[in-house]
């Protein structure tokens, strides 16, 4: 079973500029989140999507940030204009549904990461 | 405020040795508990996830604990190896759709 993928593994841009971050999920998992960790800090939520609706965007930090997931597949994140303090490393993870309302312990599958560096 | 703290920061042990890393936590409502193991340049890996029930759980050399009243939990590697060298986070999670707040982590260094 392939794991979780993303697209870039790096990316350098400069300040003002456009960058779209790719992350595919496990075949099958409903659930897609989207992390960031930011230089010396701790790994922290930005999002979390159950098929292609929003369920929790609760961390993404303004209005500059875009994430989609169109048909529930694959989902995209888009920075736009980028500033000095985007640069961290994002990650996505994906796990299966779990009950409405319940607690079922589904664990997350983390990619490698998106180093993006803002210069 | 949710947050998770952990210690050491930092932590050397020579191979063959055990080593015990420390979590404490805050979040409310807890659900459950999770160690991740994170190499350089890769993604956070689970090593094992614990309710609020559970109060010890094994993978491996690998060995949990969770007291829910105190909100610690601790994570004892036996026997470490090279390949042990990691960074090692605790991450708790609230109720519902299982937000998860991480620790910073510590970082494992195992010698020959």
């Amino acid at each position: 079973e392939a794991g979780v993928t993303q697209f870039p593994s790096h990316s350098v841009i400069e300040k003002g500029q456009t960058v779209t971050l790719r992350c595919d999920p496990i075949s099958g998992h409903d659930n897609l989140y989207w992390y960031r960790r930011v230089m010396g800090k701790e790994i922290k939520f930005l999002l979390h999507f159950v098929k292609e609706s929003k369920q929790d965007e609760s961390g993404m930090p303004n209005n500059r940030f875009l994430a989609e997931r169109t048909g529930g597949t694959y989902s995209t994140l888009k920075v736009q204009p980028a500033e000095l303090e985007d640069s961290g490393v994002y990650f996505c993870a994906s796990s299966h549904l779990g009950l409405a309302g319940g607690l079922t312990l589904y664990e997350q599958y983390f990619g490698p990461g998106t180093r993006l560096t803002v210069t | 405020k949710n947050q998770v703290e952990q210690s050491p920061q930092s932590l050397i042990i020579l191979e063959g040795k055990n080593c015990t890393l420390q979590c404490n936590y805050t979040v409310s409502p807890f659900s459950n508990l999770r160690w991740y193991k994170q190499d350089t340049g890769r993604g956070p890996v689970s090593l094992t996830i614990m309710t609020f029930s559970e109060n010890t759980k094994s993978n491996g050399r690998y060995t949990a604990t969770l007291d829910a009243d105190t909100k610690q939990s601790s994570l004892h590697i036996t026997a470490s190896q090279l390949s042990d060298s990691a960074s090692y986070i605790c991450v708790v999670s609230g109720a519902g759709f299982q937000k998860l707040v991480f620790g910073t982590g510590t970082r494992l260094l195992v010698s020959p």
